[in-house]
């Protein structure tokens, strides 16, 4: 069965700070994958999808990068946090349109 | 650009109660409308996926329809449970692969016993 796997559950990092999240997703190949932000008091933003390796797109111009350097893996990064950052950052994935997406369980990040 | 409406905003009901969930999209050139419920501090689960071509499913207590031409989907919860408190989220994806889910700002319902 398939399964996604997101850590750090919870972070604190200072302003100025680098970010590393990682999600991976088993029992399937070439997943579309999403990066999700949840900022308090507001709805999930679209931040990063990739459709496969080294194929990434951009929603919002911002802090973050993100990379998928192998097929089911997907990485949220920044060099420079911002306070602005903060938020409940969420990884998706689905084998194709005809399905529906599958969330995990996500990381709690305060920028500080 | 589209766009996905949840009524009410919050919604608090006695335990046993049928309650119905509203949501609303602008565009109709959708693939899927996808139900999700989100307890506090959690990820999303989802709930029941309808496709374009599909007018409900079902599963459980939970029975979601969909109007696509109107830009309608409700969430029927039968007979609720205090367990059932949570925030439900509804989003739906356009008809383009890789694309992404665009959401609504979701129900928080609280389930009184």
């Amino acid at each position: 069965s398939q399964t996604i796997h997101q850590w750090p559950a919870t972070l604190v990092q200072p302003v100025g700070s680098p970010l590393s999240l990682e999600c991976t997703v088993e029992g399937t190949s070439n997943p579309n994958l999403y990066w999700y932000r949840q900022a308090a008091g507001r709805g999930l933003q679209l931040l990063f999808y990739s459709i496969g390796i080294d194929q990434i797109s951009s929603e919002v111009p911002q802090n973050l990068s993100a990379s998928r350097p192998q097929d089911r893996q997907f990485i949220l990064s920044s060099k420079k946090l911002l306070l602005s950052d903060s938020g409940f950052y969420l990884c998706a994935w689905r084998p194709d349109r005809v399905y529906g997406y599958t969330f995990g369980s996500g990381t709690r990040l305060t920028v500080v | 650009k589209q766009e996905v409406t949840q009524i009410p905003a919050a919604l608090s009901v006695p335990e046993g109660e049928n309650l119905v969930l509203n949501c609303s999209f602008t565009d109709s050139a959708i693939y899927n409308l996808q139900w999700f419920r989100q307890d506090p501090g959690k990820g999303l689960t989802s709930l029941l996926l309808i496709q374009s071509s599909q007018r409900e499913q079902t599963s459980g207590r939970l029975n979601a329809s969909l109007d696509k031409s109107s830009g309608r989907s409700t969430l029927y919860i039968a007979a609720s449970q205090p367990g059932d408190s949570a925030t439900y989220l509804c989003a739906v994806t356009r008809e383009t692969s890789g694309s992404r889910l665009t959401f609504g700002e979701g129900t928080q319902l609280t389930v009184n016993p």
